[in-house]
C-alpha cells in the first residue's frame, strides 16, 4: 500500500509570507503528527491530530497551525515566515493515536527554506 | 517533563562488527514505549525496533537488539555484524499511550567499509 506521501517535497519562500505543506497518511490511518527537524534542535514535535481533533501540541508559536480533514489528510500552515522556520518537517501516520501502541509511519518530508 | 538523552552524536563502526548507541531518558511515568528510528540519508524515518516498558525482555529484530534497563532508565541498541546499509542518524524516542512522542537529539552512525 502507499506510504505516507509529504507534498511539496521543497519549497522556498521569502521572509514574511505564508506557506502551506500538506501530508496524505497511509490508508486507514486516522493519527497525523507533524514534526519540525533541524541540525540544531533535533526533531521538535509540532502537532498531533486524531479524527480531525488536534489531540497535542508542542511549544510553538501561534504562527504554526494545522488541520486534519474527514480523510485523515493534514495540513500545517505557517504564517509570518521567519528565518528560523528553516527545517526539515516530517508527518507520521498512524492507526492509533500518536504511534505508541502502533507504528509510525514517516513521510519523506518537506525541505522549506526561508530567505 | 519527560526527556530523552543521546550522548553520542557520532559514532563508527568497521563493517560487520558490533556498536551499541546509547540513550537515557527520563521519566516518572511506569508504563511507556520506548522506540529507536533509523534515518538514512534518504530522509525516510522507519522504525528499527520498539520496547514497551512493561516487558522486562529486551526486544530483538534480526540484527538489531536493545538492552532496556527500566531502573536506570538506559535503552541502549545494539547492531550487529553491521552494514553499509546501516550508516545513518538513529533516533532514540519515548512515549506513552497518551500523550507526544519524544525523540533525542540523535546520532550519525557512519559504517567503514
Amino acid at each position: 500500500k502507499a506510504g505516507v506521501t509529504q507534498t511539496p517535497r521543497y519549497l522556498i519562500k521569502t521572509r514574511g509570507q505564508q506557506v502551506t505543506l500538506s501530508c496524505s497518511p497511509i490508508s486507514g490511518h486516522r493519527s497525523v503528527s507533524w514534526y519540525q527537524q533541524t541540525p540544531g534542535q533535533g526533531l521538535q514535535f509540532l502537532f498531533e491530530y486524531f479524527s480531525e481533533t488536534q489531540r497535542n501540541k508542542g511549544n510553538f508559536p501561534g504562527r504554526f497551525s494545522g488541520r486534519q480533514f474527514s480523510n485523515s489528510r493534514s495540513e500545517m500552515n505557517v504564517s509570518t515566515l521567519e528565518l528560523g522556520d528553516s527545517a526539515l518537517y516530517l508527518c507520521a501516520s498512524s492507526l492509533a493515536r500518536g504511534g505508541v501502541n502502533t507504528e509510525a509511519f514517516f513521510g519523506q518530508g518537506t525541505r522549506l527554506t526561508v530567505v | 517533563a519527560q526527556t530523552v538523552t543521546q550522548s553520542q552524536p557520532e559514532m563508527s563502526v568497521q563493517e560487520a562488527e558490533t556498536v551499541t548507541l546509547s540513550c537515557t531518558y527520563d521519566t516518572s511515568e511506569s508504563d511507556y514505549y520506548l522506540f529507536w528510528y533509523k534515518q538514512p540519508p534518504s530522509r525516510q524515518m522507519i522504525l528499527v525496533i520498539r520496547q514497551e516498558a512493561y516487558k522486562q525482555q529486551n526486544a530483538t529484530e534480526n540484527r538489531f537488539s536493545v538492552n532496556f534497563q527500566k531502573a536506570a532508565k538506559s535503552f541502549s541498541l545494539k547492531i550487529s555484524d553491521s552494514q553499509l546499509g546501516d550508516a545513518a542518524m538513529y533516533f532514540c524516542a519515548y512515549g506513552t499511550s497518551y500523550d507526544k512522542v519524544i525523540f533525542g537529539p540523535g546520532t550519525s552512525l557512519s559504517v567503514i567499509p
